[in-house]
């Protein structure tokens, strides 16, 4: 079964850093780009960021530029967020999910993050 | 990397047809064919229903079809059910390895 499963998520300050995962399985996950996506409470849903399959090509949204580095271990199947000073508008939950022809095919159920004092 | 627009809400009854529009600019949806459509319960993560425009992965209804005209992308769901009723994101390619959501619209079933 084709799965992703975040992990890393919780409670940090404002200025904090938090760092998530997402173990992969199911399917090569060397042979995917890898999106992390979130959605504040109540909101909609936002790309936070791309990485290509060999990690050579990464990308990033505005708001998060910066602030937030993706990267992936190939050989461990795992997606990671980096994501340094954090600010009470990164309150959301942030979805790995896997890119297919420049679609979103398979998502995460998420890990929430709350940035608040 | 402006925010695709969606109605808030729309609603139909049961056996009627709805339609979800999605306006983007000549950046986003109308400069590339890579639209996709995604359809959310509360506390569930998203599922893909529309690829590429008009492309149904495995699994998805035939209910469910997508078109787009110009800057603008619209999902069609025919044969309303019950179980429709969620919310539906559209999602463009925007170039050079970004993409941009719509603001989501909540899908009624009256």
């Amino acid at each position: 079964e084709v799965q992703l499963v975040e992990s890393g998520g919780g409670l940090v300050q404002p200025g904090g850093s938090l760092r998530l995962s997402c173990a992969a399985s199911g399917f090569t996950f060397s042979n995917y780009w890898m999106h992390w996506v979130r959605q504040a409470p109540g909101k909609g849903l936002v790309w936070v960021s791309l990485i290509r399959t060999d990690g050579a090509v990464t990308t990033y949204a505005d708001s998060v530029k910066g602030r937030f580095t993706i990267s992936r271990d190939n050989a461990k199947n795992t997606l990671y967020l980096q994501m340094n000073s954090l600010r009470a508008e990164d309150t959301a939950v942030y979805h790995c999910v896997r890119d297919v022809g420049k679609n979103m095919d398979v998502w995460g159920k998420g890990t929430t993050v709350t940035v608040s004092s | 990397q402006s925010a695709l627009t969606q109605p808030r809400s729309v609603s139909g009854s049961p056996g009627q047809s709805v339609t979800v529009s999605c306006t983007g600019t000549s950046s986003d949806v109308g400069g590339y064919n890579h639209v996709s459509w995604y359809q959310q319960y509360p506390g569930k993560a998203p599922k893909l229903m529309i690829s590429d425009v008009s492309k149904r992965p495995s699994g998805v209804p035939d209910r469910f079809s997508g078109s787009k005209s110009g800057n603008t992308a619209s999902l069609t769901i025919s044969g309303l059910q019950a179980e429709d009723e969620a919310d539906y994101y559209c999602c463009s390619y925007a170039g050079t390895y970004t993409w941009v959501f719509g603001g989501g619209t909540k899908l009624t079933v009256l």
